[in-house]
Parts: structure tokens; C-alpha cells; sequence
């Protein structure tokens, strides 16, 4: 069964870096698909934040993209997001997830989420 | 303001037959595949439907997914109070993964 667990810091103060890493167990990043990076700020909808494969290619939503890196290390496992410059906006519950492929909206596998309030 | 348009709202009592709309263009839902997830409160999202109208593995065949054109729509039919919960569609477009809004399904 594949699971995926997130952590990080739960706050992180404004203009500063959110750094956060997905533990993937039950199935090796190396052996395929994409895996990606989705936010759901309290009480709205989703937002996709971007994607890596195990290779280290990357696609990241435009509107996000100056501020994203994605990265992936595959001796460990996991994979992990950093937005810098973040801002109260950026207040979200931060999901990862196994991406079914390239150029689809497929996530067929979720972590259970972790909030990270942006607040000095 | 999402890309792909749902309805904020849709509501059944037990036993009924639901849907759920997504309205999208040419560059998201008219050319790739739409996807479905229900998230029950509190919990992540769950993939429901994918490739329009696949069903992973456990889901029960209650839940039907369709598309046509720019459009796709949900259905849930022999509706149970455990279905209350937001459904969301989601389609690749151009460069990114674009979400509807979501729809919050009440169960009366």
C-alpha cells in the first residue's frame, strides 16, 4: 500500500522560506510516476503547485513558479517543496501526492496533509 | 475564480440520483482527460473518477463520471448520507493541473 506522509514546520513567518518534505513508503520514487505538490487554503478550494519525477523534471503552476522548487532525493525516498517569499496567503493545507503521469490530473495517491500558517 | 466551473452547492435526499457539473474550454476539458475527488470533511482528497469515466479499484459503481465537448458532470446515483462531502473536478490545462471550485454535496 502506498502512503505518503508530509512534514514540516506547521508556521513559518512572513517573507521568509516554507520548506516542507513527503516520505514516501510502500513504493520507490525511482520505480515511476510523477509525484506532486497540492494546497487547499482553509475553507477554499485546490490549488496545484507543481510536480517532479524521479529523474528531477519539474512542472510548476506559472503563477506560483518564481517562488517554487521542487526537489527530489531518491536514496531517501521523498520529496520536498519550498516556496519562499511567502505571505499570508500562502496559509494552506499542503498535500503530496503520486501523480498518475505526465500532463494529467491524475492523484491517485494523497498524504493526509499538513497546515502551514504564514503569521509573525 | 477557478478555471473549470462547478456549481458551489447540490443537494439529494437518500435513495436519489445526483450530478454534478464542470464546465471547462477547449484547452483544459476538451482535450485531456477529466478527474473527479470527493473530500470528506477534515480528510484529503480521494480520487473518485479517472480518464472521465474510470473507476479506481474500491469506488463503489454508484459513482459515474462522463464528459462531452468543454463539459463533464458527475453522477452519484442511490445517494447515502456518507456521500456528503465536496467533489472537485480537475483537468490538465496547457502547462498545470486546473481544479473546479469544488461542490458541497448535502445529503438532506
Amino acid at each position: 500500500q502506498v502512503q505518503l506522509q508530509e512534514s514540516g514546520p506547521g508556521l513559518v513567518k512572513p517573507s521568509e522560506t516554507l520548506s516542507l518534505t513527503c516520505a514516501v513508503s510502500g513504493y520507490s520514487i525511482s520505480s515511476g510516476y510523477y509525484w506532486g505538490w497540492i494546497r487547499q487554503p482553509p475553507g477554499k478550494g485546490l490549488e496545484w503547485i507543481g510536480s517532479i519525477y524521479h529523474s528531477g523534471s519539474t512542472y510548476y503552476n506559472p503563477s506560483l513558479k518564481s517562488r517554487v522548487t521542487i526537489s527530489v532525493d531518491t536514496s531517501k525516498n521523498q520529496f520536498s517543496l519550498k516556496l519562499s517569499s511567502v505571505t499570508a496567503a500562502d496559509t494552506a493545507v499542503y498535500y503530496c501526492a503520486r501523480v498518475l503521469g505526465i500532463a494529467v490530473a491524475g492523484l491517485d495517491y494523497w498524504g493526509q496533509g499538513t497546515l502551514v500558517t504564514v503569521s509573525s | 475564480q477557478s478555471v473549470l466551473t462547478q456549481p458551489p452547492s447540490a443537494s439529494g435526499t437518500p435513495g436519489q440520483r445526483v450530478t454534478i457539473s464542470c464546465s471547462g474550454s477547449s484547452s483544459n476539458i476538451g482535450s485531456n482527460y477529466v478527474y473527479w475527488y470527493q473530500q470528506l470533511p477534515g480528510t484529503a482528497p480521494k480520487l473518485l473518477i479517472y480518464r472521465n469515466n474510470q473507476r479506481p479499484s474500491g469506488v463503489p459503481d454508484r459513482f459515474s463520471g462522463s464528459k462531452s465537448g468543454t463539459s463533464a458532470s458527475l453522477a452519484i446515483s442511490g445517494l447515502r448520507s456518507e456521500d456528503e462531502a465536496d467533489y472537485y473536478c480537475a483537468a490538465w490545462d496547457d502547462s498545470l493541473v486546473v481544479f473546479g471550485g469544488g461542490t458541497k454535496l448535502t445529503v438532506l
